[in-house]
């Protein structure tokens, strides 16, 4: 089975960091590019950010409310993507959703699996 | 950035009728939309990619058309699972993915 699973959220201080992590299973998890997604409570969806496949260089994206604070990696060899998020604020309260590119060995298309999700609670 | 306008923000339809969700983008998204259904306390699910190409395993009565800026979500006769909010979303513009606000169909 196809899956992603979110883990590492919790309550923080602002200005604090917290690392969130996504594991993989049921694919070659390194053949696809990955984002996360937040959703603050009550609220719509938001992008923070993507990683490309090692065959695209690894490289990083971020939306601009996170862009400089935040850092996505991955790990292949353990099917994990990675979301660093530094220098908190309240506003980056919200479920924290992984995705997966839809199409294998491309990137910026929609996004056809998602995990659970895992709440960040910023507030002091 | 390309900012995604859905209307209505609720939709409220009987069972067995039809539903038509709209999305609006602020400049062309060629076909690069798609469209997503969450319940509540669920994550989201992939419905209709590439304007109008229904994901792996979603029933027929979804389908998706428009392309340019105008865009719709069509079920054709609502089942009881059906009720949920539904988004929109633009992947034209890479990086930088936008949603649109959502549409909740509730039961009426």
């Amino acid at each position: 089975e196809v899956q992603l699973v979110e883990s590492g959220g919790g309550l923080v201080q602002p200005g604090r960091s917290l690392r969130l992590s996504c594991t993989a299973s049921g694919f070659t998890f390194g053949d696809y590019a990955m984002s996360w997604v937040r959703q603050a409570p009550g609220k719509g969806l938001e992008w923070v950010g993507f990683i490309r496949s090692k065959a695209y260089g690894g490289t990083t994206e971020y939306a601009a409310s996170v862009k400089g604070r935040f850092t996505i990696s991955r790990d292949d060899s353990k099917s994990i993507a990675y979301l660093q998020m530094n220098s908190l604020k309240t506003e980056d309260t919200a479920v924290y959703y992984c995705t997966r590119d839809l199409i294998r060995y491309s990137y910026g298309n929609a996004f056809d699996i998602w995990g659970q999700g895992t709440m960040v609670t910023v507030s002091s | 950035e390309i900012v995604m306008t859905q209307s209505p923000a609720t939709l409220s339809v009987s069972p067995g009728e039809r539903a038509t969700l709209s999305c609006r983008a602020s400049q062309s998204v060629s076909s690069n939309l798609a469209w997503y259904q969450q319940k509540p306390g669920q994550a989201p699910r992939l419905l209709i990619y590439g304007a109008s190409t229904r994901a792996t395993g979603i029933p027929a009565r979804f389908s998706g058309s428009g392309s340019g800026t105008e865009f719709t979500l069509t079920i054709s006769s609502l089942q009881s699972e059906d009720f949920a909010v539904y988004y929109c979303q633009q992947y034209n513009n890479w990086p930088l993915y936008t949603f649109g606000q959502g549409t909740k169909l509730e039961i009426k």
